[in-house]
């Protein structure tokens, strides 16, 4: 098992360009979930998805999409970068609440908009 | 909304000095979760409690969930280097889908 993988691991932007931030599992978790971590902030929860085709906002939504075609994929979309956006950006997934809770993170993206 | 703050947000210790983080939430909490972040690292799960005053040991670390569950503690005995990094908490309110982690607090040992 790979676990949860993300990619790219580090990204520098513009302001204004837009991107997408990957995030796979191989051990199919019905959640998968994106936060992001800034330094005194702890984790935010930016979306989250509870299966396939069902996705709801977090905490911090604003400027971000996501979608889940599929139980293993997870992608979250810059749509216009701003610096505010400049983070670390980490997803998780795990079986959900029946299944234990655990959430098992992916080794993050770091992201710098300039 | 539901917050979950940790004190202190860092703490630095001697090797060998206890070390404790305390986690509350502004709401009763169904179960509480607590994970470590190494340095440069992604968070990895320690441990789950889920009932009321529940108490948990992992050889130097015991987790305690509170009675009335808004809140909970991480306890660490005679700290090594390898304790180095963020130590975080994280709630579920019922059954709500999403979970709030706390704050963090960054733990520094020394020799």
């Amino acid at each position: 098992n790979a676990g949860v993988t993300q990619t790219p691991k580090f990204q520098v932007l513009k302001t204004g360009q837009s991107m997408t931030l990957q995030c796979a599992q191989d051990m199919n978790h019905e959640y998968m979930s994106w936060y992001r971590q800034d330094p005194g902030m702890g984790l935010r929860l930016i979306h989250y998805s509870v299966g396939a085709g069902i996705t709801d906002q977090g905490e911090v939504p604003n400027g971000y999409n996501v979608s889940r075609s599929t139980t293993e994929d997870f992608p979250l979309r810059l749509l216009s970068a701003a610096p505010s956006q400049t983070s670390v950006y980490f997803c998780a997934s795990s079986y959900g609440l029946a299944g234990g809770d655990t959430q098992y993170f992916g080794p993050g993206t770091r992201l710098t908009v300039l | 909304g539901q917050q979950v703050m940790q004190i202190p947000q860092y703490q630095h210790v001697q090797e060998g000095e206890d070390f404790t983080t305390y986690c509350n939430s502004s709401t009763t909490l169904s179960n509480i979760q607590w994970y470590k972040q190494r340095p440069g690292g992604h968070p990895v799960f320690l441990i789950q409690l889920v009932k009321s005053g529940e108490v948990k040991k992992q050889k130097r670390l015991t987790f305690q969930f509170g009675e009335a569950k808004k809140n909970s503690s991480l306890h660490i005995t005679a700290t090594q280097t390898t304790d180095v990094g963020t130590y975080f908490c994280a709630g579920r309110t019922g059954t709500a889908s999403k979970l709030t982690f706390g704050t963090g607090t960054r733990l520094q040992v020394t020799l």
